[in-house]
């Protein structure tokens, strides 16, 4: 089955101590993202990357680093977390054929993280 | 720089037909497509518009006009399970992403289907 799988799906941690979210698809895709959900402000992206080793910003990198060290796997790493990153984090992955231009776009099931 | 607009939100009934517009600005524009979530789901794909017209899956369609910049989702004969929000995004590759192309989404527009 073609999925997308976070872990965890829920996290409450402390401000500073750093944390990761895994993402792994096994769909082949080439590109993959990091997406942060709040009220009001839709799907802002946070990094992306093209395939492995080849990462850049979104929208809203700040307080976030990622990694492609594999085609499967993205993880998102908060080095060192504050309130503010508090959120519903969704990783994604489609692939990135310029002539299928009809890239869905799989999610995964999401991360709400709390930072106190 | 980039932005889409949708409306924040949408009411109308069982059975009824609504349409929710998005108006995006950007360069290196590819495609317009629509995403449907659920409350604590994660968004699902719904459709994809490159070309000019009317894409029809079900009871669902949605439209692009590239000269316009403006695209729309079509929910016909609506369903309670239709009670969802609605996110439009556009796939481009602006000018400054250094060759790149991104999905970037609007707000979304959260659709409530009433008896």
């Amino acid at each position: 089955e073609a999925q997308v799988t976070q872990n965890p799906r829920y996290l409450i941690t402390v401000t500073g101590k750093k944390l990761t979210v895994t993402c792994s698809q096994n769909m082949n895709h080439e590109y993959m993202s990091w997406y942060r959900q709040d009220p009001g402000l839709g799907l802002r992206q946070i990094y992306y990357s093209m395939n492995v080793e080849v990462t850049d910003k979104g929208d809203v990198p700040e307080g976030y680093k990622v990694s492609r060290k594999e085609k499967r796997n993205f993880p998102l790493i908060l080095e060192s977390p504050s309130p503010n990153q508090t959120s519903l984090y969704f990783c994604a992955s489609s692939t990135l054929r310029e002539t299928n231009l009809n890239t869905e776009a799989f999610f995964g099931q999401g991360t709400r993280l709390t930072v106190v | 720089g980039q932005s889409l607009e949708q409306p924040s939100e949408v009411t109308a009934v069982e059975g009824a037909i609504v349409q929710i517009n998005c108006t995006y600005q950007t360069s290196g524009f590819y495609g317009l497509s629509w995403y449907q979530q659920h409350d604590g789901g994660a968004p699902t794909f719904l459709s994809y518009n490159a070309l000019d017209g009317l894409e029809e899956t079900g009871r669902f369609s949605s439209f692009l006009s590239r000269s316009d910049s403006y695209g729309y989702l079509l929910l016909q004969e609506l369903q309670m399970k239709d009670s969802a929000s609605y996110f439009c995004a556009v796939r481009a590759r602006p000018f400054f992403s250094g060759g790149y192309n991104k999905l970037i989404f609007g707000a979304g527009t959260r659709l409530a289907v009433h008896p």
